[in-house]
């Protein structure tokens, strides 16, 4: 079991490109959520998927965002048009089971994205 | 207003000192209580964790955390902290029926002086 893997590490855009993030979850982790840290904050919970069902999505993700997990293994993050306060870092969990006592978050390394 | 609050932004501790960092929450049920160390260039990693039972617990490196209804209140602490304890420290909070998701707080960052 090599953790919660995150792709690529690092993305410089240029405002305005679409960008795409990849998320390996620990392998028959059933769920599977993203984050936005932002530099000197806490991280901020953006959506999360039981197997490859999206249960809710923060109002922070605006329809530039978009999220899926086809096969409820890896997910995807997409940003459509990046803006500047795109800028942040995305972080990836996944976690087993439903009972708080089961459900520990594994975090990935983290994708830090630039918008220039 | 909701919220996971860390009071202390920077903390300066000398090698071998106790630690303590301060976590205050406000919501109206006793959620589930969370401690995450981040170091730079490194995923989160969990601490420990409270959901019920004894209000001491002892999580990984040493360190423990005591819940406290009365003070809604979930402090973290170190007897004698090492140089490899300079990080990032964030509290956390998650609800069963909110899909356990993570509230953070802002974050306590910790340096060691050796």
């Amino acid at each position: 079991d090599t953790g919660v893997s995150q792709d690529p590490r690092h993305k410089i855009t240029k405002r305005g490109q679409n960008v795409t993030f990849r998320c390996d979850p620990i392998s028959e982790h059933n769920r599977l959520y993203w984050y936005r840290q932002t530099l000197g904050q806490g991280p901020e919970f953006l959506t999360y998927f039981q197997n490859e069902a999206q249960l809710e999505k923060s109002r922070l993700l605006s329809d530039r965002f978009s999220a899926e997990r086809p096969k409820g293994s890896f997910s995807t993050l997409e940003i459509q048009r990046t803006e500047q306060g795109d800028s942040a870092m995305y972080l990836c969990a996944s976690s087993q089971g439903d009972a708080p006592s089961s459900d520990t978050q594994y975090f990935g390394p983290g994708t830090r994205l630039t918008v220039l | 207003a909701q919220s996971v609050t860390q009071p202390d932004i920077h903390i300066t501790v000398s090698e071998g000192a106790s630690l303590e960092l301060r976590c205050n929450y406000s919501y109206g049920a006793t959620p589930y209580l969370f401690w995450y160390v981040q170091s730079p260039g490194q995923g989160l990693q969990l601490l420990l964790k409270y959901f019920s039972g004894d209000t001491l617990v002892q999580g990984i490196k040493g360190f423990e955390a005591e819940f406290k209804r009365s003070q809604s209140s979930f402090n973290l602490r170190k007897p004698s902290v090492h140089w490899s304890d300079a990080a990032e420290y964030f509290c956390a909070v998650a609800f069963k029926a909110a899909g356990n998701k993570l509230t953070f707080g802002g974050g306590t960052r910790v340096l060691v002086k050796p």
